[in-house]
């Protein structure tokens, strides 16, 4: 069964470092999304990504977050200048058809942030 | 603010029983109802979702939507150990992207 890879699956860093997390999304999906969820709190919603742009993003998504498709199967978050509130978890899922009920995410592994 | 609200639990059944899962949203809009489950440490995994009016079941899983009280609900019948977890409900309105509960505990207890 086709599914969502995530790396890498725990990453360190100290404040003010920049990250790339990486995810391959399920290969005839065609929407990218990136979610966050901090410890103990509910998934939160950061950008969505269709036909090479960014189709919607939360206020969550500030300057110092990017995100890029940088080859055909690949799908990156960045982010420049890390803080110690982004510790997280960070999902990246991927969708089909999203104007269509019923479509659904499938949310990958994640990648654990611990920011010193 | 689309809120999307669960009772956080613990909701604590025996093994055997029949366990049930609330959520309210407050768009009434909304459109396309899921429940995710999600073990400790790991990422929410697609349960069921509905999008009409009544039940939808799936083996041991029930959702219940009323849109007219904005409610949706899932039911577990022969809860097992393994269905011990954290529900998510999410709840699409017209946008695409889903709106989260905090999610409910559940714990099946032999």
């Amino acid at each position: 069964e086709p599914e969502v890879t995530q790396t890498p699956s725990h990453q360190v860093t100290q404040m003010g470092q920049e990250v790339i997390l990486r995810c391959v999304p399920i290969s005839n999906h065609l929407y990218f999304y990136w979610y966050r969820q901090i410890l103990g709190q509910k998934v939160e919603f950061l950008v969505s990504f269709y036909n090479n742009e960014i189709s919607e993003k939360s206020e969550i998504f500030d300057d110092q977050f990017s995100v890029e498709r940088p080859d055909g199967s690949n799908f990156t978050l960045k982010i420049r200048s890390t803080k110690l509130e982004d510790s997280a978890m960070y999902f990246c899922a991927s969708s089909q058809s999203p104007g269509h009920r019923g479509d659904t995410q499938y949310f990958g592994p994640g990648t654990r942030l611990t920011v010193l | 603010q689309k809120e999307v609200e669960q009772n956080s639990g613990p909701l604590s059944v025996p093994e055997g029983a029949i366990a049930s899962l609330n959520c309210t949203y407050s768009d009434r809009g909304s459109q396309s109802f899921f429940w995710y489950r999600q073990y400790s440490g790991k990422s929410p995994e697609l349960i069921m979702f509905i999008y009409s009016n009544g039940d939808k079941e799936d083996g041991r899983f029930t959702a219940q939507l009323n849109k007219a009280s904005q409610y949706v609900s899932l039911l577990i019948r022969d809860s097992q150990p393994s269905d011990s977890a954290t529900y998510l409900c999410a709840v699409n309105s017209g946008s695409y992207i889903p709106t989260f509960g905090r999610g409910t505990s559940l714990i099946v207890h032999p």
